[in-house]
């Protein structure tokens, strides 16, 4: 099962609002509910922020947002803020196993 | 606290065994599916292999399967991998992961709420 497609790097000023794409196709996004996207910051373990598609896990910030359309999965990040800079991972259940994004980083200019 | 502490990492050679350990605690383990899910240097996650709550499923990434093993025992709250066949490629650092979900009775990744910090394997001669 190959990886999902994320765009290498994203950025954004303090306040707006970055969208970061994920990929896959109809056996693993475009098939299932589960998508899910994780932040990892340098150093640290990988951390949940949506699960299905769209919910966010208790403690994460509303300014963080999760969609679906297709086999295309978006993470939306709204009033940027300096801590929201790490790299972001999508993931996907699929027909087979679980895949992973190739991941984003996301830079807070 | 859910804490997750992975152990057993370390410098091997090509060809060689190595098993690693995941110890948990504060949450009910045998209520959940866990998974292993690696980050070579610089790179990517990558899911390696889950198992359900019972041990009644399990699964893994097509790069590891036939080498690598997960198994757990929940008596002891404790998730294993047992790495054979090591190739340099399988250097990374090893993540135990739980799964979002209470009695899922799924090996394949949906969600996972809680990770550990990870346990560094290097593969080299």
């Amino acid at each position: 099962q190959s990886a999902l497609t994320q765009p290498p790097s994203a950025s954004g000023s303090p306040g707006q609002s970055v969208t970061i794409s994920c990929t896959g196709t109809s056996s693993d996004v475009g098939g299932y509910k589960y998508v899910s996207w994780y932040q990892q910051h340098p150093g640290k373990a990988p951390k949940l922020m949506i699960y299905e598609v769209s919910k966010r896990p208790s403690g994460v910030p509303d300014r963080f947002s999760g969609s679906k359309s297709g086999n295309t999965a978006s993470l939306t990040v709204s009033g940027l803020q300096a801590e929201d800079e790490a790299d972001y991972y999508c993931s996907s259940y699929g027909i087979s196993n679980g895949v992973f994004g190739g991941g984003t980083r996301l830079t807070v200019l | 606290e859910v804490q997750l502490v992975e152990s057993g990492g370390g410098l091997v050679q090509p060809g060689r065994s190595l098993r690693l350990s995941c110890a948990a605690s504060g949450f009910s383990f045998d209520d959940y599916d866990m998974h292993w899910v690696r980050q070579a240097p610089g790179k990517g996650l990558e899911w390696v292999s889950g198992i359900t709550w019972n041990s009644g499923s399990i699964g893994y990434a097509d790069s590891v399967k036939g080498r690598f093993t997960i198994s757990r025992d929940n008596a002891k709250n404790s998730l294993y991998l047992q790495m054979s066949s090591l190739r340099t490629e399988d250097t990374a650092l090893y993540y135990c992961a739980k799964d979002f979900y209470f009695g899922s009775g799924s090996y394949r990744l949906r969600a996972a709420d809680y990770w550990g910090r990870g346990t560094l394997v290097t593969v080299s001669s």
